[in-house]
């Protein structure tokens, strides 16, 4: 089946440093892969996504390539913010499995000055 | 403002009452989900809804049951739950159903069973 692992937060940042979250993904097809965000008391807004292999999505700063042969989608930003404080899912969608989005844990990021 | 508007924002309820969750949506999709969000584990998709016709159910219990009396509008009826349920219930649409437009997710409600 289909399965997302995500890095176990919290992560605590100084403001301005440099963010990786690990996730790694397995399926059975070829899925596209996605970032939500959830800040505190919101629902999930989609951060980025990518469809295919090497592809690369970004959004404000965030950035993630999906690598098939290592099956990862690493997200980073090269200077974090206080605002960027949220918990971070990493998903997939696999074209065979209509509908279903397959979530990680979720990481929580804290950003301080 | 997602577009995907749930209330209550927050519920607390004993294990022999009946509530239920509200969910609108005002973006015009036709597809629309509910999902739980327990502490440390993944978000787990209940159900799914497509042009009002449910067409996913998750292995739910029975004392989840959803309603969706037209494209715009999704409920979900709660009776006798345990506290294990106690949750965040997000609800969601797509234009889509199968994933190829993005999915809006609500604020949440979350739900505390004593």
């Amino acid at each position: 089946g289909n399965s997302v692992t995500q890095m176990e937060g919290p992560v605590t940042l100084s403001e301005e440093a440099f963010l990786t979250i690990n996730c790694t993904y397995t399926a059975t097809g070829y899925p596209s892969l996605f970032w939500y965000v959830q800040y505190p008391g919101e629902g999930l807004q989609l951060l980025l996504k990518a469809t295919k292999a090497d592809d690369k999505g970004s959004n404000k700063g965030f950035e993630a390539t999906y690598r098939k042969e290592t099956t990862s989608f690493h997200l980073e930003k090269g200077s974090v913010q206080v605002s960027d404080s949220a918990v971070y899912f990493c998903a997939l969608l696999d074209t065979g499995t209509a509908s279903k989005l397959t979530f990680g844990t979720g990481t929580r990021l804290q950003v301080t000055l | 403002e997602t577009g995907v508007t749930q209330t209550p924002r927050h519920l607390v309820m004993g294990m022999t009452n009946k509530k239920s969750l509200k969910c609108e949506q005002h973006l015009g999709h036709n597809a629309m989900y509910w999902y739980k969000q327990s502490a440390k584990k993944p978000l787990e998709l209940m159900f799914v809804y497509n042009f009002k016709e449910q067409t996913e159910n998750n292995s739910v219990p029975s004392r989840f049951s959803p309603e969706c009396p037209n494209s715009s509008h999704l409920f979900l009826h709660l009776h006798t739950l345990q506290p294990e349920d106690s949750a965040l219930y997000l609800c969601a649409s797509s234009q889509t159903p199968d994933g190829s437009t993005e999915a809006f997710f609500g604020q949440g409600t979350r739900l505390t069973v004593v």
